[in-house]
């Protein structure tokens, strides 16, 4: 099994509907991310969560919010979703071990967004 | 701000040659960097870690070099093989959080 496991993995929706995307891992890591890959943009961070009680907005939070329900689970939140946010999701655990910022960042395999 | 530039062209190499990937940076003095490997539908796989104060770092194929003056990153993979064919990101400790590269697309040609 994926220790990062992310659900859908494809979704086509209306403009509008309100969507939420999951994520669990297996990994025991305290800190988990929320990116968006765009052609040409690459990987930008929404949200990330240091710990259960830690959440915090990234580069590009807007229209977007996210919910920590527990150490292995973090889901992203689209509340009324727009063409421009059609892009490939990707969660993202990391060990805070340390200074926590070099550890290496572990990642799920996408959802695909599509919003019509 | 903080800018990270990879070659956004395709990288075309025929097999058994060494590929050469390049990851320059802005207004920046990372303390460490980061590569990664990206299939076509998959989730990026971490591969290595270069400290600012190691100049080379290798595993078994991989090298990679961090030049603190030229703000230079270079990865490098030798006796390449068609497998290794994937984008290759490079990732540093910014603002929030992480910044990643658009990274570098590689095609090994057998």
């Amino acid at each position: 099994d994926a220790d990062v496991t992310q659900t859908p993995r494809n979704r086509i929706t209306k403009t509008g509907k309100r969507i939420m995307l999951e994520c669990s891992q297996t990994k025991g890591h305290d800190r988990m991310y929320w990116y968006r890959q765009d052609p040409g943009l690459g990987l930008r961070l929404i949200y990330y969560s240091f710990d259960v009680k830690d959440i915090n907005k990234g580069e590009i939070s807007d229209g977007y919010s996210v919910s920590r329900q527990a150490q292995a689970k973090f889901s992203l939140s689209l509340e009324s979703a727009i063409p421009n946010q059609t892009a490939l999701y990707f969660c993202a655990t990391s060990d805070g071990g340390g200074t926590g910022g070099d550890q290496p960042q572990h990642f799920g395999d996408g959802t695909r967004l599509s919003i019509l | 701000s903080q800018k990270i530039e990879q070659n956004s062209e395709a990288l075309n190499i025929q097999e058994g040659k060494t590929a050469t990937l390049t990851c320059n940076y802005t207004n920046y003095s990372p303390a460490y960097l980061q590569w990664y490997r990206q299939d076509p539908g998959r989730g990026p796989v971490f591969l290595l870690l270069i400290r600012e104060n190691e100049k080379e770092k290798r595993k078994e194929r991989l090298k990679v070099t961090f030049d603190t003056t030229l703000k230079q990153s270079l990865f490098h993979i030798t006796a390449s093989q068609p497998a290794d064919s994937a984008t290759y990101l490079c990732a540093l400790p910014g603002t929030y959080k992480y910044i990643f590269g658009t990274g570098t697309r590689l095609k090994v040609l057998a």
